[in-house]
């Protein structure tokens, strides 16, 4: 069974780091691209970084870019978020997502962990 | 930034009647076209992508057709598992990747 399984939230102060982590089991985590996907408490969904199954592409929303890095360990399959100069409007609920395509990556989510809340608060 | 518009904000529909949900592209998108299903306090779920291909276990009365700016999703018979948030996602450009704002099916 595929299972993305999210880590790493929690309250943090404006202006603070933040790294999150998402640790996949049930498929061959070096064969997929993947990304993070946040949702805003009962908002909608914004997709914010994605990187390819070999990290050689990497890809940001411009409300994170500059800001925000994303990663991934493929001998430990996990995908990693480090989030810097975090702000209100960054808090959210993170989903780490599979793209559909594997090694070409589509850019669309089969698979989703079920996410962490980061919430950004003085 | 590619705006993905849905229609309407909120959808009442009876168990058994069909529901048509609305989703406009500000620019072409060609069939990079993709449904999602939310229930609360659940991750999402793929139904659609390529405009018109189910995924993966996704039952047959989940349809999408489309292409361009102008893309529909049909559930043609609406059950009581089907009430959800659904929203649509462009692909046209890799790494540029946007959502629409979503609608909401409740029970009429």
């Amino acid at each position: 069974e595929v299972q993305l399984v999210e880590s790493g939230g929690g309250l943090v102060q404006p202006g603070r780091s933040l790294r999150l982590s998402c640790a996949a089991s049930g498929f061959t985590f070096d064969d997929y691209g993947m990304h993070w996907v946040r949702q805003a408490p009962g908002k909608g969904l914004e997709w914010i970084s994605g990187i390819t199954w070999n990290s050689g592409f990497t890809g940001y929303a411009d409300s994170v870019k500059g800001r925000f890095t994303i990663s991934r360990d493929n001998a430990k399959k996990s995908l990693y978020l480090q989030m810097n100069s975090l702000r209100a409007e960054d808090t959210a609920f993170y989903y780490c997502a599979r793209d559909l395509g594997g090694y070409t990556s589509t850019n669309t989510f089969d698979c989703w962990g079920q996410g962490t809340l980061v919430a950004v608060s003085s | 930034e590619i705006v993905m518009t849905q229609s309407p904000a909120t959808l009442s529909v009876s168990p058994g009647e069909r529901a048509t949900l609305s989703c406009r592209a500000s620019q072409s998108v060609s069939s990079n076209l993709a449904w999602y299903q939310q229930k609360p306090g659940q991750a999402p779920r793929l139904l659609i992508y390529g405009a018109s291909t189910r995924a993966t276990g996704i039952p047959a009365r989940f349809s999408g057709s489309g292409s361009g700016t102008d893309f529909t999703l049909t559930i043609s018979s609406l059950q009581s598992v089907d009430f959800a948030v659904y929203y649509c996602q462009q692909y046209n450009n890799f790494f540029s990747l946007t959502f629409g704002q979503g609608t909401k099916v409740d029970i009429k």
